[in-house]
């Protein structure tokens, strides 16, 4: 399978522990995205990459929300203590630098926060 | 004021019918567009791309409108299968992609 990989699919967790997700993207995209989604919404930008370089994060977020792509191949996600609003779910996608092609997606991780 | 925004649905049509979405964006520097497909509970995945002398792929045609920064997306002879939540996609000028809150397009027998 060559397509964007996400893990893990469902992540059931206690208020105030942390968690991280995982994204690989298709291996010669260069560009990575992190989007969150609730339900009846559109993906809500977090942040995204170029390469290793983080671009921008988004302004909604908290410094609780952190994410690295340290070889600028897989990235990662971290949620420090988590909150019942931060319950949805996580997409990651990739693309390549040319901004006329598409992204494509992963499945996405499913956060419950309990 | 959102960047991206769309016609809040659900919309609801009998099977045949036509139905047209419409999305605006705010920065006028956004460089590409899409329309990209939900199905419930997936990952969104691409429709079709926008360009500025609009553009057909069968039942689906794309059209882009600079000035008024504003795209639509016209589905002809509706099916049952069409039913899905319908993206507006944005690349700004940094390369920053950004949705719209989609509209949800319910098709009846």
């Amino acid at each position: 399978d060559t397509g964007v990989s996400q893990n893990p699919r469902h992540k059931i967790t206690k208020r105030g522990q942390n968690v991280t997700f995982r994204c690989d993207p298709i291996s010669e995209h260069n560009r990575l995205y992190w989007y969150r989604q609730t339900l009846g919404q559109g993906p809500e930008f977090l942040t995204y990459f170029q390469n290793e370089a983080q671009l921008e994060k988004s302004r909604l977020l908290s410094d609780r929300f952190s994410a690295e792509r340290p070889k600028g191949s897989f990235s990662t996600l971290e949620i420090q203590r988590t909150e019942q609003g931060d319950s949805a779910m996580y997409l990651c996608a990739s693309s390549l630098q040319n901004m006329n092609t598409e992204a494509f997606f992963g499945q996405g991780t499913r956060l419950t926060v309990v | 004021r959102k960047e991206v925004e769309q016609d809040p649905g659900p919309f609801n049509v009998p099977e045949g019918a036509t139905v047209a979405f419409n999305c605006t964006y705010s920065n006028s520097a956004s460089q590409s567009f899409f329309w990209y497909r939900q199905d419930c509970r997936k990952e969104p995945k691409l429709l079709m791309s926008v360009y500025s002398s609009g553009n057909e792929d069968g039942r689906f045609t794309a059209q882009l409108n600079r000035a008024s920064q504003y795209i639509s997306l016209l589905i002809r002879d509706s099916k049952l299968s069409d039913s899905a939540t319908y993206l507006c996609v944005v690349y700004n000028q940094g390369g920053k992609l950004i949705f719209g809150q989609g509209t949800e397009l319910s098709v009846k027998p």
